[in-house]
């Protein structure tokens, strides 16, 4: 297992609600990037956060934002949730500026009704 | 716009046959390349990285870089059932970001 967590691990939330993802990056980790997958597709880049600062961003709209707080967890933002919505939220810590790979939490199941 | 492309399969295999996963990646510029596993309803988990041309071995994997193709492969020797898993190919562009392909099905058969 890696040292990433993620809260909750399921939600169910209906169309036009708000919901905030959390994540917790491994010890050391400095970079979190956060990746929406839908089923059966590979994962897609939302955005990352380094030192508490959005660090490039995905071809998603604003109503997708983002949080860094400075021991480095995260929390992801979604606002006027949509049927599209409905995916895994993956967020993924590592260590920017080096070869180092990154490392998944567990996900978090989003469900929009 | 930055492509990491990959078969979608499914692939098919003999239980102890040699798994062949292929993946083209768009920007010259990426430096690093990981392949991922993810079984159903779980996180993807990293399997191998490779940053240099040529191969690299991890006892039943071994991973291929073409840099100058923009390829990158993954073999399974001796595949298991429980190998049977979707993988993921991931690519580290210039600025840190890392793109992932669709995935590959991979399914071993006893």
């Amino acid at each position: 297992e890696t040292g990433v967590t993620q809260s909750p691990t399921h939600l169910i939330k209906t169309r036009g609600q708000q919901v905030t993802l959390r994540c917790s990056s491994q010890s050391g980790h400095n970079t979190v990037s956060w990746y929406q997958q839908a089923l059966g597709q590979g994962p897609q880049f939302i955005f990352q956060y380094y030192r508490e600062e959005e660090n490039g961003r995905g071809n998603f709209p604003p109503r997708f934002s983002g949080l860094q707080f400075p021991n480095y967890s995260s929390e992801l933002n979604v606002n006027a949730l949509e049927l599209d919505d409905s995916a895994l939220y993956l967020c993924a810590s590592s260590l920017a500026g080096g070869w180092l790979e990154q490392f998944f939490g567990p996900g978090t199941r989003l469900t929009v009704l | 716009q930055k492509e990491v492309e990959q078969n979608s399969g499914p692939l098919s295999v003999p239980e102890g046959a040699i798994a062949s996963l292929n993946c083209t990646y768009s920007d010259r510029g990426s430096q690093s390349f990981f392949w991922y596993r993810q079984y159903s309803g779980k996180s993807p988990e990293l399997i191998m990285f490779i940053y240099s041309n040529g191969d690299k071995e991890d006892g039943r994997f071994t991973a291929q870089l073409n840099k100058a193709s923009q390829y990158v492969s993954l073999l399974i020797r001796d595949s298991q059932p429980s190998d049977s898993a979707t993988y993921l190919c991931a690519v580290k562009d210039p600025h840190d970001k890392v793109i992932f392909g669709p995935g590959t099905s991979l399914s071993v058969i006893p």
